[in-house]
């Protein structure tokens, strides 16, 4: 069956950085767009970024554009997102999401910033 | 950014009885190509969310289909025409015509 599996997350200083992780497994990881989508009691869902089913297209919000990078690595099924410059107000749960649409969803990873 | 509206934010409804839940976006939510972008999902409590339907009307697979979607251009609408237990949680509306992708705030259905 379908499984997306995030990790990376945990507690981190203002201005430090955190790689998340998503490992996909039971569909054609390869064929679909993905996105990392994050979500706080405060602000609801807020879509984070994309990146093309080829890695060559990527968008990101402007809330966190400069400062996080998407990538994908097909011949490990696995999605990433690099997150620089953290400030506390990125402290959500991430998850990521992909397939046709948003199809399929990760049970989401923590990431607390906090000094 | 297109900005998506819910109403109601909360909506108490009895077992066995119909429930709605409005969304509006700040623009035509028509894509280029035709479609009409137009999500909604549904959290549980303590569980990730979970596609229910997609261009405005079509249900994923597996969903029951006393969930149902409507509308068009700016306004649409997610119906369940008899409320089980199972229903209680968080739904979201979510356009994905344009990026950024965006959310509506959410409408909590509860058991009155």
């Amino acid at each position: 069956q379908v499984q997306l599996v995030e990790s990376g997350g945990g507690v981190v200083q203002p201005g430090r950085s955190l790689r998340l992780s998503c490992a996909a497994s039971g569909f054609s990881f390869s064929t679909y767009a993905m996105h990392w989508v994050r979500q706080t009691p405060g602000r609801g869902l807020e879509w984070v970024a994309v990146i093309s089913y080829d890695g060559v297209h990527k968008f990101v919000a402007d809330s966190v554009k400069g400062r996080f990078t998407i990538s994908r690595d097909n011949s490990r099924n696995t999605l990433s997102l690099q997150m620089n410059s953290l400030r506390t107000e990125d402290t959500a749960i991430y998850y990521c999401s992909g397939g046709k649409g948003f199809d399929y969803w990760g049970q989401g990873t923590r990431v607390t910033v906090s000094s | 950014e297109i900005v998506m509206t819910q109403t109601p934010l909360s909506s108490p409804v009895t077992l066995g009885q119909p429930a709605s839940i409005s969304c509006r976006s700040s623009q035509s939510l028509v894509h280029s190509d035709g479609n009409t972008y137009l999500s909604w999902l549904q959290q549980r409590p303590g569980q990730p969310p979970r596609l229910l339907i997609y261009k405005i009307s079509d249900r994923v697979s597996g969903v029951p289909d006393r969930f149902s979607g409507s509308g068009a251009g700016t306004y649409f609408t997610l119906k369940i025409s008899r409320v089980e237990a199972e229903d209680v949680g968080v739904y979201y509306c979510m356009q994905a015509t344009q990026i950024p992708r965006t959310f509506g705030q959410g409408t909590r259905l509860e058991i009155k």
